[in-house]
């Protein structure tokens, strides 16, 4: 299957902003979405269609595709962020399968 | 309000069967450009999708696990379900059901946008 690379963690001072990122061939030809895990709870939408919020989330989080190339950027990170962060497109091959990418955990120092 | 809530053993043996059903309320599973699926997370690991279903019955499972596992949805009783057959230690995780939205619009879109809280799974004897 294809893959989606993400950094396995990325780290950020409180009020600062950050961006994290999902490579592969299924984000060029497909949309990306994105999704907050915090310890001990079910994943969370957070960005759909590459730059889509869905109702009820923060403003501070917003979505961008450039190229094979999907970006989550947090704005004024606050101590509530931290949590580990996928992405996640449909296959490149031409399946109807989901990929996702392995994650990326997020520390707000 | 919408709820997905899985439903499991917590606890199987290897070599056995694991069962796992997601109820579905505040929405009809026969709902058109939605697919119901199954994601599971091992312990410490990321996200790993297994399986998607449309209430037609047609599915879809990744290659990995294809061998192992089926997903059926009950229509009559608004849920779904997964099957897997001859699991190991490997199989422990926290399964997850979700919905699975698709569209095409010169490429497609697939988001997971309603989740269950998850189902903890271990495989021991």
């Amino acid at each position: 299957s294809v893959e989606l690379t993400q950094d396995p963690a990325v780290s950020v001072a409180l009020g600062q902003t950050v961006t994290i990122t999902c490579q592969g061939d299924s984000v060029r030809r497909n949309s990306a979405s994105w999704y907050q895990q915090r310890p001990g709870q079910a994943p969370k939408l957070l960005i759909y269609n590459a730059d889509k919020r869905p109702s009820g989330i923060s403003g501070r989080f917003s979505g961008s595709r450039s190229g094979n190339t999907a970006s989550l950027t947090i704005t004024g990170a606050q101590t509530e962020d931290e949590a580990d962060y996928y992405c996640n497109s449909r296959d490149s091959s031409g399946q109807p399968f989901v990929v996702f990418g392995g994650g990326t955990k997020l520390t707000v120092l | 309000q919408v709820h997905l809530r899985e439903s499991g053993p917590g606890q199987v043996k290897p070599s056995e069967t694991l069962s796992l059903t997601c109820n579905v309320s505040g929405v009809s599973i026969i709902t058109h450009s939605f697919y119901w699926a199954w994601v599971r997370q091992a312990p410490g690991k990321g996200l790993e999708w297994i399986a998607s279903t449309y209430y037609s019955g047609t599915a879809y499972y990744t290659p990995a696990l294809r061998s192992r596992v089926a997903s059926s949805v009950d229509t009559s009783k608004n849920q779904f379900s997964l099957t897997m057959k001859s699991v190991t230690a490997a199989d422990t995780a926290t399964y997850y059901c979700a919905r699975l939205s698709t569209s095409e619009n010169g490429g497609w879109l697939y988001y997971f946008d309603l989740w269950g809280q998850g189902s903890r799974v271990t495989v021991s004897s």
